[in-house]
């Protein structure tokens, strides 16, 4: 596609069950990150993918929060027992090289709304 | 802990001024420094990169970078109502992930 993809871009869900986000890179793009954002607030490092090397989860707050990312593509966050806290713009990039040609497309977001 | 601090604002400048927007970061290490704006309600853009001390001009944006001092700032000339928005200052090392400040609101009123 042209842009990075986030799907769904609401998300309205009761407290205690679990949501899955999917973002779709742009193609060929190695390197994918996603964020947090809360109302007013600034960005928040989940998770960032970068080819095949392990993923630096450093930024996911708690064990209920986990991410995939298949065939180097695709990536889905998922958040299980979800909190009222949890609510927020989940928000995905990515981006084709490191250091100076790095620049990161951002996608739309989902918007997660914890009731 | 890597950290990227900005002044939350908001700053509000008059049209036609310039507007300076100023960033500091705590990993030596750092490489690479951008700049992003946000609109409420959007996702982030990239408006400026900087690598290397010194001065990055891109028409009415300027990024200034000292490393020495750990000190990344945003210059907007002629600074005009569509400027205001919430612009993030973030750094990376290469191989690891980029790192956001919290963001500075800009409002420029006419």
């Amino acid at each position: 596609g042209a842009g990075v993809s986030q799907s769904p871009s609401n998300k309205v869900t009761e407290k205690g069950k679990d949501v899955e986000l999917r973002c779709d890179p742009i193609s060929g793009h190695t390197a994918l990150y996603w964020y947090r954002q809360s109302l007013g607030q600034g960005l928040e490092f989940l998770i960032y993918f970068q080819g095949n090397s392990a993923p630096d989860k450093s930024g996911l707050p708690s064990d209920r929060f986990s991410a995939e990312r298949t065939g180097g593509s695709v990536s889905t966050l998922t958040i299980q027992r979800t909190q009222q806290e949890d609510s927020a713009v989940y928000l995905c990039a990515s981006s084709a090289l490191q250091g100076e040609n790095e620049k990161l497309f951002f996608g739309s977001g989902t918007q997660l709304s914890v009731l | 802990q890597k950290e990227v601090e900005q002044n939350s604002g908001p700053l509000s400048v008059p049209e036609g001024a310039i507007a300076s927007l100023n960033c500091t970061y705590s990993d030596r290490v750092s490489q690479s420094f951008f700049w992003y704006r946000q609109y409420s309600g959007k996702s982030p853009e990239l408006i400026m990169s900087i690598y290397s001390n010194g001065d990055k001009e891109d028409g009415r944006f300027t990024a200034q970078l000292n490393k020495a001092s750990q000190y990344v700032s945003l210059l907007i000339r002629d600074s005009q109502p569509s400027d205001s928005a919430t612009y993030l200052c973030a750094a990376s090392n290469s191989g690891y992930a980029l790192n956001f400040g919290k963001g500075t609101s800009l409002l420029v009123t006419p």
